[in-house]
């Protein structure tokens, strides 16, 4: 089946630094991928759609220079979080689907940020 | 806006039938999934259906469908202590590319 792989699993880092978290589609083209976030105990947030080669998508409330996405391949799409903070820290997950998302998404593993 | 709502919680015995709920609002509702998530991971597609089947089973998984009611149920046969986890239900309507996720129920499972 599609598999998407996340990097990096978990990451510690200092507030005021950036980090930056990748999201790969290893057996299919994503021409859509998705990021969302997940607070402890809660549902999954969708924060941004992106699509190969044009700009995100952003839902309402999350600042899109602070979380920045790069969607520039069809493997590919970054999300680098900007001048971090502790409330910041939270479980990302993407998830990738091709044809314009008509089939089923499928996730990453899931990224682990804390931020000191 | 959309909503999707599922018990919290769940405990069943092992080699019990699990059956988690889930209810949704949208009506044009098109494609609804259940995905399991294991602690620290990501999400992991179960199953899904189409809004006009009633029902799909695919091994020990058994999804029903009532569109009438908008509900939704997984019924996993012979639960085992692998299957503790949460599962999430998701709709999505035709023409658009959002997902919009349920709660998630936290299923435990007694040895």
């Amino acid at each position: 089946g599609a598999v998407v792989s996340q990097h990096p699993s978990r990451v510690i880092c200092k507030s005021g630094t950036s980090v930056k978290i990748e999201c790969r589609s290893l057996d299919f083209q994503a021409t859509t991928m998705f990021w969302y976030r997940q607070f402890p105990k809660k549902s999954l947030m969708l924060m941004a759609t992106s699509n190969e080669g044009s700009k995100a998508t952003y839902e309402q409330g999350v600042e899109k220079d602070k979380f920045l996405i790069n969607h520039a391949s069809l493997t590919l799409s970054t999300l680098t979080v900007t001048s971090a903070h502790p409330e910041d820290s939270s479980f990302y997950i993407c998830s990738a689907s091709s044809h314009r998302g008509s089939l089923p998404l499928h996730f990453g593993n899931g990224t682990r940020l804390t931020v000191t | 806006g959309e909503d999707v709502e599922q018990s919290l919680f769940l405990s069943v015995r092992e080699g019990d039938s699990s059956v988690i709920n889930c209810t949704y609002t949208d009506s044009s509702s098109t494609y609804l999934y259940w995905y399991k998530q294991e602690p620290g991971a990501g999400l992991q597609l179960l199953t899904y259906i189409f809004s006009n089947m009633d029902m799909k089973q695919d091994q020990r998984l058994t999804v029903l469908l009532n569109k009438k009611d908008k509900h939704l149920s997984l019924r996993i046969a012979d639960t085992q202590t692998g299957d503790s986890a949460i599962y999430f239900c998701a709709e999505r309507s035709s023409g658009t590319y959002k997902y919009i996720f349920g709660t998630g129920t936290r299923l435990k499972v007694l040895a």
